[in-house]
């Protein structure tokens, strides 16, 4: 199937503190793995994105792992910041690697 | 570049009209896609495009809602009649080809339906 599960829903951290959100995936087809930030009233951005035949990637303070084997990939934000405040949503490429199925958002608010 | 670019940006409508929603993807990228994005259901895909021609519009709710795309530049996202349930942010998107290309996102129209 082309489910992708993503959890928490919501996280409230505190300032400086890291943040991990994790999304799970059924389609074994699936190759790639991006990772988008919506801000309130905006649109999804790109932020970070990994491939099947790594791992890992980090781009400054945030950082995605992918487990293929188990099918789970997450997102990871240290050092986090009030800016960081936003709905994050996972994603994989289904129908033939085509199109983007996405999770359900996770909710991240950032307390001074 | 401009980016991919959506019109109207707010569009308040009673039920029982025709709504008719726009997009200019990026120059040079080969796919299209509408997405529906609401509390309760997430963003959800609704019908894609490849060289304008739709590939899988298996996402689209009801007969009521069609999509067309008449050349690179331009797509269209139609309802006809417009229902309550029908209000939510519809997002144009569109990237190159290649299964592991970014998708970039229109700023979005906001769809209320009275």
């Amino acid at each position: 199937g082309e489910n992708v599960e993503q959890h928490p829903s919501t996280l409230s951290v505190q300032e400086g503190d890291s943040a991990v959100i994790k999304c799970t995936y059924s389609d074994s087809a699936s190759n790639y793995f991006p990772w988008y930030k919506q801000e309130l009233g905006k649109r999804p951005q790109l932020i970070i994105d990994i491939r099947s035949n790594v791992g890992e990637k980090k781009d400054q303070r945030i950082a995605v792992t992918l487990n293929k084997t188990a099918k789970h990939f997450s997102l990871h934000i240290t050092e986090t910041q009030p800016e960081d405040s936003a709905v994050y949503f996972c994603a994989i490429n289904t129908g033939g690697g085509n199109k983007l199925t996405f999770g359900t958002g996770t909710q991240l608010k950032v307390e001074l | 570049d401009a980016g991919v670019i959506q019109s109207p940006r707010h569009e308040v409508t009673e039920m029982g009209q025709e709504v008719t929603l726009r997009c200019k993807p990026i120059s040079g990228h080969d796919y299209l896609f509408w997405y529906r994005q609401t509390m309760m259901r997430g963003l959800e895909l609704l019908i894609y495009f490849n060289n304008n021609v739709p590939i899988d519009d298996s996402g689209m709710p009801e007969d009521r809602f069609s999509a067309k795309m008449p050349n690179a530049s331009f797509s269209t996202l139609k309802i006809q009649p417009s229902e309550p349930r029908d209000s939510a942010v519809y997002f144009c998107a569109s990237r190159v080809i290649g299964a592991n290309s970014p998708l970039h996102f229109g700023n979005g129209t906001r769809l209320t339906v009275t």
